[in-house]
């Protein structure tokens, strides 16, 4: 098993530009999420997906899209990047749909910089 | 609101001691905590997992207890290493939600 992947490890975007940042799983995990690191502030959720087709919102979603079309991938869209968004971002996925009742899984992480 | 806080920041220890982290939380309605490792640059690895009904949980030379009542954690590193060098982050499994919140993470150093 891969485990969690994510692409592209390292990003440099200017402001008002769009992307994705990609996640996938090979463990057939059901829940996934994605966090934001920043100094000081410690891991905070933007979005979540407890299974294909159902997604939600976490601390700090504003500025990020998901969608969950298959259960190995979690894809984040920042619409609008704004240099407030430069962060690392992580995924992470646990085999049961109750994040709270399974070992979490995270990926390498992706670091993101708006100019 | 969960608010979840590590203390110290950082520590730095000679190789050999034996060390206390602590985590504690604003909420005692929890499912469990977890604790994380991180390496510079690198994502979080589960080390272990405590279920709210539980008291405590042991791997090798980690030990992690949980007092709900109190809103209190502590990970027990024994005979620290080198290797053991990383940021150690806790997270409470908020009851009711399925979110995980995190703590802003203690770095430990472990000098020979």
């Amino acid at each position: 098993n891969a485990g969690v992947t994510q692409t592209p490890k390292f990003q440099v975007l200017k402001t008002g530009q769009s992307m994705t940042l990609q996640c996938a799983q090979d463990m057939n995990h059901e829940y996934m999420s994605w966090y934001r690191q920043d100094p000081g502030m410690g891991l905070r959720l933007i979005h979540y997906s407890v299974g294909a087709g159902i997604t939600d919102q976490g601390e700090v979603p504003n500025g990020y899209n998901v969608s969950r079309s298959t259960t190995e991938d979690f894809p984040l869209r920042l619409l609008s990047a704004a240099p407030s968004q430069t962060s690392v971002y992580f995924c992470a996925s646990s085999y049961s749909s109750l994040a709270f009742t399974d070992t979490q899984y995270f990926g390498p992480g992706t670091r993101l910089t708006v100019l | 609101k969960q608010e979840v806080t590590q203390i110290p920041a950082a520590l730095s220890v000679p190789e050999g001691e034996n060390l206390v982290l602590n985590c504690s939380f604003t909420d005692s309605a929890i499912y469990n905590l977890q604790w994380f490792r991180q390496d510079p640059g690198k994502g979080l690895t589960s080390l272990l997992l405590i279920q709210s009904s539980q008291r405590e949980q042991t791997s090798g030379r980690l030990n992690a207890s949980l007092d709900k009542s109190s809103g209190r954690s502590t990970l027990y590193i024994a005979a620290s290493q080198p290797g053991d060098s990383a940021t150690y982050l806790c997270a409470v499994g908020v009851y009711n939600t399925d979110k995980l919140i995190f703590g802003t993470g203690t770095r430990l150093q472990v000098f020979p």
